[in-house]
């Protein structure tokens, strides 16, 4: 399965501080993106990286992929309590790992 | 376009019920996706569709469980019968042709008593 998992499980910051997750998976992929899920609502599209880039940026999130670990990494820096939500990553087939739940404390 | 819509967002019923959840994919997109999100375990992928065809089914969980796409417009996800253990949130989501983002709907959170 193409399926990324996303570790840690849960994570508790202080605003303003940086917040960083990682997605491992397992086959060789196309691109990987990330989601954030807010309680209760669907997923959000945050980013996407494709699998000839090392990082990317948008705005305060920066992603990062390895291929040869099959690995990348989320950072959201300079984190504000609207940044309270799940994340996922999905490889190509759309499939999700179960997240990391990031809170913020004001 | 209002995205991907949902319906109903609520769903309460007895077990041992026919349940039928309904979704709308944007205008224009040509894959719709299936997903049931519990506590225990997260965000499962249940059936894909391409173009109104099924490509892969090989998330849900039994037979009980059957979905259609019979436009471009419109899929529908029956659970009959249901029970308590389906109880869960189900999302559908949607792609454009040629692309990546998928586009989630808000969800319909069913609860099987």
């Amino acid at each position: 399965s193409q399926q990324g998992e996303e570790d840690p499980q849960a994570l508790s910051i202080q605003e303003g501080e940086n917040a960083t997750m990682n997605c491992s998976y397992k086959t060789s992929i196309n691109n990987l993106q990330w989601y954030r899920q807010n309680s209760g609502r669907g997923l959000v599209h945050l980013i996407l990286i494709r699998s000839n880039e090392r990082e990317k940026h948008s705005g305060r999130l920066r992603v990062t992929l390895d291929t040869s670990k099959k690995s990348s990494s989320l950072l959201i820096t300079a984190s504000r309590a609207a940044d309270t939500a799940s994340y996922f990553c999905a490889t190509d087939e759309l499939s999700f790992g179960a997240g990391t739940t990031v809170t913020v404390r004001a | 376009d209002a995205g991907v819509i949902q319906s109903p967002r609520h769903e309460v019923t007895e077990m041992g019920q026919e349940v039928t959840l309904r979704c709308k994919p944007i205008s224009g997109h040509n894959s719709l996706f299936w997903y049931r999100q519990t506590m225990m375990r997260g965000l499962e992928l249940l059936i894909y569709f391409n173009n109104n065809v099924p490509i892969d089914d090989s998330g849900m969980p039994e037979d009980r469980f059957s979905a259609k796409m019979p436009n471009a417009s419109f899929s529908t996800l029956k659970i009959q019968p249901s029970e308590p253990r389906d109880s869960a949130v189900y999302f559908c989501a949607s792609t454009p042709l040629g692309g990546t983002e998928a586009f989630f709907g808000q969800g319909t959170r069913l609860t099987v008593v």
